[in-house]
């Protein structure tokens, strides 16, 4: 089945310590995305990837970190986690760049 | 920069009855529009999509027309059912630069048998 799977789906932390949610992608994509979603935001994009080794910030790139070692895998980094970044997070894959994008379920993030 | 305002929800409708969800837009160009549905505790899946000005985009009984005149990008059903109840995003991403999806803030539709 195509699918993006992100993991963890819930996760409680505290105030700096590191952590990573991961996202991987079994259709072939070459463009890859994180998002948050913020009650009246709607989703903002946080970091994107056109293909392997190539990344870029997004609307909201502060406190994240993102990596592209492998086509399938898009990881979410926060070196130092924050209370505002207590949020739902996306992932998100595409074929290309603007093309039609297929998203996770998402990872529901709290920071104490 | 690009934005996408939606009507403020919750919106709520009986069985049957005739679903409009307002979409505006700005942005430079000739942008593709979207339409996403979230059902609840799932991510984002695409319900319908135009990508040019007078395309009217379709699916599962929605349907949504790309105005550029009014730049607007209007949701409608005929008969909203229970299984409807969602929450709706429009987006657009734009067909040049970065190409990111901006969203707007989403309209919580609740379907009441």
């Amino acid at each position: 089945e195509a699918q993006v799977t992100q993991n963890p789906r819930y996760l409680i932390t505290v105030t700096g310590k590191k952590l990573t949610v991961t996202c991987s992608q079994n259709m072939n994509h070459e463009y890859m995305s994180w998002y948050r979603q913020d009650p009246g935001l709607g989703l903002r994009q946080i970091y994107y990837s056109m293909n392997v080794e190539v990344t870029d910030k997004g609307d909201v790139p502060e406190g994240y970190k993102v990596s592209r070692k492998e086509k399938r895998n898009f990881p979410l980094i926060l070196e130092s986690p924050s209370p505002n970044q207590t949020s739902l997070y996306f992932c998100a894959s595409s074929l290309w760049q603007g093309e039609t994008q297929y998203f996770g379920p998402g990872t529901r993030l709290l920071v104490l | 920069g690009d934005s996408v305002t939606q009507m403020e929800g919750p919106v709520t409708l009986s069985e049957e009855a005739f679903l409009t969800i307002n979409c505006t837009y700005t942005a430079t160009g000739y942008p593709s529009l979207f339409w996403y549905v979230q059902y609840p505790g799932e991510g984002l899946q695409l319900l319908l999509k135009a990508t040019k000005a007078d395309d009217k985009g379709s699916n599962k009984g929605f349907e949504a027309t790309y105005r550029k005149e009014t730049t607007s990008f209007h949701l409608e059903k005929g008969s909203v059912q229970v299984s409807d109840s969602a929450v709706y995003f429009c987006a657009l991403s734009p067909n040049t630069g970065r190409r990111a999806l901006t969203f707007g803030s989403g309209t919580r539709l609740q379907v009441q048998p």
